[in-house]
């Protein structure tokens, strides 16, 4: 069964750091582009970040440029989010989404694990 | 970047068909045939059910179906059911300095 399974979410204050992970399974991990889409309480679904599959690309949304790191390591089928200067606006359900195709990239998720959540408040 | 535009809301009876419109500009859904898109039930996470703008990923149903004209994509549900009544946004490629951009959401409604 094709499954991502994200973990590492929690309460931290403002300033603080939090790293997510997201564990593949069921499909060769290393020849998909991952992503990294939130959802705050409420609101609609945002992009985050993106990375392709040998990391080499990586994108990022201009709300976490600088703040948020992407990486992955394909060894351990599992994709990872590093963020720093956490803000309150970053409160948000974070789901870890696969790529519908490797290569062309299609710009589709269709893989999504059941989130994390990040809760950035004093 | 700016989230592309979708409709607040849409309801239709069971059995009627409904569209729900989402509109960029030539940087994403206009220049490109990259559009997605995705339903979401409360609580649950997003389900790819289009993706190329037309493509319908394995397993979803054939009443779901995509188009484009221009700069605004569509998602027509046809022979409505109970069970399509969620949220449903689109998303598409942007040649701008991110690389996905997601509409705003729409509320689907089956009266």
């Amino acid at each position: 069964e094709v499954q991502l399974v994200e973990s590492g979410g929690g309460l931290v204050k403002p300033g603080g750091s939090l790293r997510l992970s997201c564990a593949a399974s069921g499909f060769t991990f290393s020849s998909y582009s991952m992503n990294w889409v939130r959802q705050a309480p409420g609101k609609g679904l945002e992009w985050v970040s993106s990375i392709n599959s040998n990391s080499r690309y990586i994108y990022y949304a201009d709300s976490v440029k600088g703040r948020f790191t992407i990486s992955r390591d394909n060894a351990k089928n599992s994709l990872y989010l590093q963020m720093n200067t956490l803000r309150a606006v970053d409160t948000a359900v974070y789901y870890c989404a696969k790529e519908v195709t490797a290569n062309p990239r299609r710009y589709g998720m269709d893989v999504w694990g059941q989130g994390t959540t990040v809760t950035v408040s004093s | 970047q700016s989230a592309l535009t979708q409709p607040a809301s849409v309801s239709g009876s069971p059995g009627q068909s409904i569209t729900i419109s989402c509109t960029g500009t030539s940087s994403d859904v206009g220049g490109y045939n990259f559009v997605s898109w995705y339903q979401q039930h409360p609580g649950k996470a997003p389900k790819l059910i289009i993706y190329e703008g037309t493509n319908r990923p394995s397993g979803v149903s054939n009443r779901f179906s995509g188009s484009k004209s221009g700069d605004t994509a569509s998602l027509t549900i046809s022979g409505l059911q109970a069970e399509d009544e969620a949220d449903y946004y689109c998303s598409s490629y942007t040649s701008t300095t991110t690389l996905v951009v997601f509409g705003e959401g729409t509320k689907l409604t089956v009266l």
